[in-house]
């Protein structure tokens, strides 16, 4: 089965600083897909960025990043210029690109705080 | 405005009842899940349909049924035969067939046994 492992519960980051979030995963799949998704204190989950496995390109959203590490099956997130708005839980996804609509398999989380 | 809707954002429920979550989604989207949040938990899976008129179980299926009767609604009821019902509750819906198909969430729904 498909896990996903949020080793820190909880980051820190000073305003305008940049901080990176781990996320690791475990599958026998070579070909999937991964997500980061943010939920801030209204609870509402929004995508944050999203990598294709094929791909060797690691992609990028403005401020956000990631690194991905296939060998390693690693995919962190890296969020440049951290602005308080950035505050929130982050979560790791990950997806079996099967024909249909398969479910995300969720990490448990890392709660990031943003210091003024 | 597209989206997703769920209602009520808050419910209680006392033991022994059964009550259902609402999910309306007008993202003409095939796929529709349910998810549960417990603190410290992630979401975890409790059922998810690809079409309509069919839904599969996910890892915490039991004490919980869902219905896919249009495209657009996929009510979620818990029953009393879920034991520990106390929790947050995501809908989610994405497009097509698609692996690359992103999901999207809407805002939620916080069950409280009384």
């Amino acid at each position: 089965a498909q896990t996903v492992t949020q080793s820190q519960p909880e980051m820190s980051v000073q305003e305008a600083e940049t901080v990176t979030l781990s996320c690791t995963y475990d599958t026998s799949e070579s070909d999937y897909y991964l997500f980061w998704y943010k939920q801030p204190p209204s609870r509402q989950m929004i995508l944050v960025i999203r990598q294709e496995a094929y791909k060797q390109q690691n992609a990028t959203e403005n401020r956000f990043s990631v690194n991905f590490q296939k060998a390693a099956k690693s995919f962190s997130l890296k969020i440049s210029d951290s602005q308080l708005g950035d505050a929130a839980m982050y979560f790791c996804a990950y997806r079996i690109p099967y024909s249909g609509n398969t479910p995300l398999v969720f990490g448990k989380g890392t709660r990031l705080s943003v210091i003024a | 405005d597209g989206g997703i809707t769920q209602s009520p954002k808050y419910l209680f429920r006392k033991e022994g009842q059964n009550v259902t979550l609402s999910c309306e989604q007008n993202l003409n989207h095939d796929a529709m899940y349910w998810y549960r949040q417990d603190p410290g938990q992630g979401l975890r899976l409790i059922y998810y349909s690809q079409i309509v008129n069919d839904f599969q179980k996910g890892d915490i299926a039991e004490g919980y049924s869902v219905s896919r009767e249009k495209k657009e609604s996929f009510p979620l009821t818990v029953t009393s035969a879920q034991k520990n019902p106390t929790a947050f509750y995501l809908c989610a819906s994405s497009e097509g067939q698609s692996g690359t198909d992103t999901q999207y969430f809407g805002p939620g729904t916080r069950l409280t046994v009384l």
